[in-house]
């Protein structure tokens, strides 16, 4: 069975420019969460998304966004890019047939430099 | 959302047990205790979790306190593959949320 699968895995781009990074999560699965990870804040939750609606969101600025579509897949969308927003983007996907509390599965992650 | 606290490192030999601690005080009646690693250039990945009883996996066990105010993260027989960032996460069951709320985790280093 496939596992978690990010795209691109490593991107570079310059302040004030946008990026769409990619979610495939595992078949089957209908939860996709989203998380930073930086040296300073550590591994930081961004959003969920579940069945193609935002279950939940962290404490993020609006510049960060995503959207889930009906195959599962996510996609997550930084605006406006900032120096501090350089990091590891990684998702995670499970069932959630229970509405909560299961195991998550984490792909490798985008690496994401801002110039 | 509840807090862990854990060491921020340790070490350990090789093919020699290692305990993990964790102190979770403000535990709620629904929270369980799960546990992630992160090896290195690696996303998490899922270790183990329970609520009371203590529990075994194929990579590890978990001894809850029978207060819940800490639990122990044990590897039988720590190999190089083991070295990694371990978080003690707090989680309410059936929550309506996957959230992960991730500390700052601590860092087990194997020697060989």
């Amino acid at each position: 069975k496939a596992g978690v699968t990010q795209t691109p895995r490593y991107l570079i781009k310059t302040r004030g420019q946008q990026v769409t990074l990619s979610c495939s999560p595992i078949s089957g699965h209908r939860s996709v969460s989203w998380y930073q990870q930086t040296p300073g804040q550590g591994l930081q939750f961004l959003f969920e998304y579940f069945s193609e609606t935002q279950r939940n969101k962290g404490n993020f600025p609006g510049r960060f966004s995503g959207r889930q579509f009906s195959n599962s897949r996510s996609e997550m969308n930084v605006s406006t890019l900032e120096l501090g927003d350089s990091a590891l983007y990684l998702c995670a996907s499970s069932f959630s047939l229970a509405g909560g509390g299961e195991t998550q599965y984490f792909g490798p992650g985008t690496r994401l430099l801002v110039l | 959302d509840a807090k862990t606290t854990q060491p921020n490192s340790m070490e350990s030999n090789e093919e020699e047990p290692v305990h993990l601690p964790c102190n979770h005080s403000t535990i709620s009646g629904t929270d369980y205790i799960h546990w992630y690693r992160q090896l290195p250039s690696q996303g998490p990945e899922y270790v183990i979790h329970g609520l009371t009883s203590n529990v075994n996996n194929r990579m590890a066990s978990l001894a809850i306190a029978e207060d819940r105010k800490s639990s122990t993260l044990i590897l039988h027989r720590a190999t190089l593959r083991d070295a990694a960032v371990y978080y003690c996460i707090l989680r309410p069951h059936q929550g309506g949320s996957e959230k992960l709320v991730f500390g700052k985790g601590m860092k087990l280093t194997v020697n060989p």
